[in-house]
């Protein structure tokens, strides 16, 4: 069984700081690695897709980096705001499903 | 309307009686998968499939079966519900097009409660 791991489970920061998140998986074959977003109550939405070694990716205050020879990735947030708070999910495709971490929740006190 | 849809959206039963839970999508994918997330876990995948013909065991099939009535639909049921299956179960789809990245599109849940 394919072991994701996220850290930390729970982050509380204040509005305006920026914080990051790890997501860790042995070094293995695999095809992507996936974040997602979770606000309560809805749907988990796709945040990033990262598949190279190197990759990184931005959208607004958020990125991600992808480092498959030590495997692991961090996702970045600057400058947090009250609307970032969410769970935020790691996923690995290996074979031909997902598996996700247990993902990290960020609370973001204004 | 929402691309991923989910009957019911929440459902007390008790133990020992069958439930379905129900999904639909517009989308025009044809892979579709059954999750279902407890408290501290990450989302745990009970059945995938492929195609209408393509269904697949996950790591937490024991205790569910499934059945895909046709591309746009995918039924995921509890034959004798038991308390720990009280859960949020999840549907979602991807697009094989989009294969090897396969992001994931997810209804908004089942809260299933099980006493």
């Amino acid at each position: 069984i394919l072991n994701v791991e996220q850290s930390p489970q729970s982050l509380h920061v204040q509005e305006g700081d920026s914080t990051n998140f790890t997501c860790s998986f042995p070094s293995s074959n695999f095809y992507a690695l996936h974040w997602y977003r979770w606000e309560t109550a809805k749907s988990p939405e796709a945040l990033f897709v990262m598949t190279l070694n190197g990759d990184e990716k931005k959208k607004g205050r958020i990125s991600a980096t992808l480092n498959t020879k030590e495997g692991y990735s961090y996702l970045y947030i600057k400058g947090s705001q009250p609307e970032d708070s969410a769970t935020y999910l790691c996923a690995l495709n290996v074979r031909r499903a997902l598996t996700f971490g247990s993902g990290t929740r960020l609370q973001v006190q204004p | 309307d929402a691309d991923v849809t989910q009957t019911p959206r929440n459902r007390i039963t008790k133990t020992g009686k069958r439930i379905m839970l129900e999904c639909s999508q517009t989308k025009g994918h044809d892979r579709m998968y059954w999750y279902r997330q407890d408290p501290g876990l990450g989302l745990q995948l009970i059945y995938y499939s492929f195609d209408v013909k393509d269904i697949n065991k996950g790591e937490i099939s024991d205790g569910y079966s499934v059945s895909r009535q046709a591309q746009a639909k995918f039924s995921l049921s509890l034959e004798s519900a038991i308390p720990n299956q009280t859960a949020l179960y999840f549907c979602a789809t991807s697009d094989p097009a989009a294969s090897p990245t396969d992001t994931q599109y997810f209804g908004p849940g089942t809260r299933l409660t099980v006493l």
